[in-house]
């Protein structure tokens, strides 16, 4: 039972432009939403999230969507640079099932070409 | 500030097997969490800790994981006997306690696992 989906293993842009990433869930009771950065051999850095009251959430070149009627968000960087190479993984966590308990989607790996 | 330690970071071991892992969790965090990464997927939850106790451990195969935290500090985990499906990334992580959601989730480098 895949709670959260991430549908694309990866992407491809050229740098300076807009990376999208996407994300789906289907639990109704998420209602706090993070992204994480994953680089090879190391473990996964928090990178930003967005709470169910929320459409959008801003941090410099990272902005995360939230579409709570289609249960789907996105990341967008803009602009892309060479060092957003990495998977990036979505993660979604409900206040009444455990507020730490996160449940992440399968990855993407996003590239990002010179 | 020194990140979340793991050791070992690789581990080869045949089926039926005992393997243990070990993390420290970055200083003065109580809250830590052990995941299992397997390829191709994103990290699962395994069992939560808060100090010395378990918080969740709904996903933890009882039968052959064990995880324990003494001390309230660093944490074992522990699979006996290793099944082949037990090939995986285990990743440890730490929280600082402050009861809400905002608790950002610091993440060790893992331990690869792999069972012949």
């Amino acid at each position: 039972d895949q709670q959260v989906k991430q549908n694309s293993p990866s992407l491809s842009v050229q740098e300076g432009r807009i990376s999208i990433l996407n994300c789906d869930y289907t639990n109704s009771m998420f209602d706090y939403f993070l992204w994480y950065k994953k680089y090879p051999a190391e473990g996964p850095t928090f990178l930003i999230s967005i709470s169910s009251i929320k459409d959008k959430n801003e941090d410099g070149r990272f902005t995360v969507f939230l579409n709570k009627s289609a249960k789907h968000l996105s990341l967008h960087i803009v602009p892309s640079q060479p060092g957003d190479s990495a998977v990036y993984f979505c993660a979604a966590s409900s206040s009444r099932q455990g507020a730490q308990k996160l449940v992440f989607g399968q990855g993407t790996r996003l590239t990002i070409n010179p | 500030e020194a990140g979340v330690a793991q050791s070992p970071r690789y581990k080869i071991i045949e089926k039926r097997q005992s393997v243990a892992f070990w993390c420290n969790p970055i200083s003065g965090h109580a809250t830590l969490y052990w995941y299992q990464q397997i390829l191709g997927q994103g990290p699962k939850l395994l069992i939560q800790f808060q100090n010395n106790g378990v918080v969740d451990d709904s996903q933890l195969p009882k039968d052959r994981f064990s995880a324990e935290r003494l001390k309230g500090v660093d944490s074992t985990l522990k699979i006996q006997p290793a099944k082949l499906e037990d090939s995986a990334v285990y990743l440890c992580a730490s929280s600082q306690f402050t009861g809400t959601r905002e608790e950002t989730q610091y993440f060790g480098p893992g331990t690869r696992l792999l069972v012949l």
